[in-house]
């Protein structure tokens, strides 16, 4: 079974902060994607990574995948209180498996 | 296109009540997942299908649970009986999947079901 650890398990910041959150695993993905949940909907897809060493850049957010596709990373520069959810990261094609989570929260 | 859609949004019931949770997915699209959500496991997916048959039920928690897709574009997800650790959030997504690819999955807003 492959797993994916999420860490921080909780983030509390102050607006205008900037921060990381990670996804790690010992098993190799093919790709990863990273999802947003805000409270009473449904996860919504952020960015897929594909390439081993990739970096993706959404408005303030960074995503970078390992360069041998274990891990991955989500920086947010500046952060806006609208960044406020859990963020999943999911490994697999067809089938994902998602990662524990990190819930966010940006205090204005 | 509306998204996926579920229903209902909210359930309340008894132990030991029969629960049917139906969903919707996007048209055009040729897989379906359901996943459940809790604090403690996070999100877990049950079962998924692909051109309307079950490729992978290894996480239905046990023979209570049950799902269908007769058609492509509706699947019902049957608990029965329900008990209390059957509460939680439980989610339809749908995607097109290529062979071997990364898709995006498109996730309903849920069912918050409670069993007491």
């Amino acid at each position: 079974t492959q797993l994916l650890e999420q860490s921080p398990q909780f983030l509390s910041i102050q607006e205008g902060e900037n921060l990381t959150v990670y996804c790690n695993s010992s098993s190799v993905f093919s790709s990863l994607q990273w999802y947003r949940q805000e409270p009473g909907e449904g996860p919504v897809l952020l960015v897929t990574v594909v390439t081993g060493g990739e970096v993706k850049k959404l408005k303030r957010l960074t995503f970078q995948f390992g360069d041998a596709r274990k891990d991955s990373s989500l920086h947010i520069t500046a952060a806006q209180p609208g960044d406020t959810g859990l963020y999943l990261c999911a490994g697999g094609a067809g089938k994902l498996t998602f990662g524990t989570g990190t819930r966010l929260t940006i205090i204005p | 296109d509306a998204g996926v859609i579920q229903s209902p949004r909210h359930e309340v019931t008894e132990m030991g009540q029969e629960v049917t949770l139906r969903c919707k997915p996007i048209s055009g699209h040729n897989s379906l997942f359901w996943y459940r959500q809790t604090m403690m496991r996070g999100l877990e997916l049950l079962i998924y299908f692909n051109n309307n048959v079950p490729i992978d039920d290894s996480g239905m928690p046990e023979d209570r649970f049950s799902a269908k897709m007769p058609n492509a574009s509706f699947s019902t997800l049957k608990i029965q009986p329900s008990e209390p650790r059957d509460s939680a959030v439980y989610f339809c997504a749908s995607s097109f999947s290529l062979a071997g690819a990364y898709n995006e999955q498109f996730f309903g807003p849920g069912t918050r079901l409670t069993v007491l």
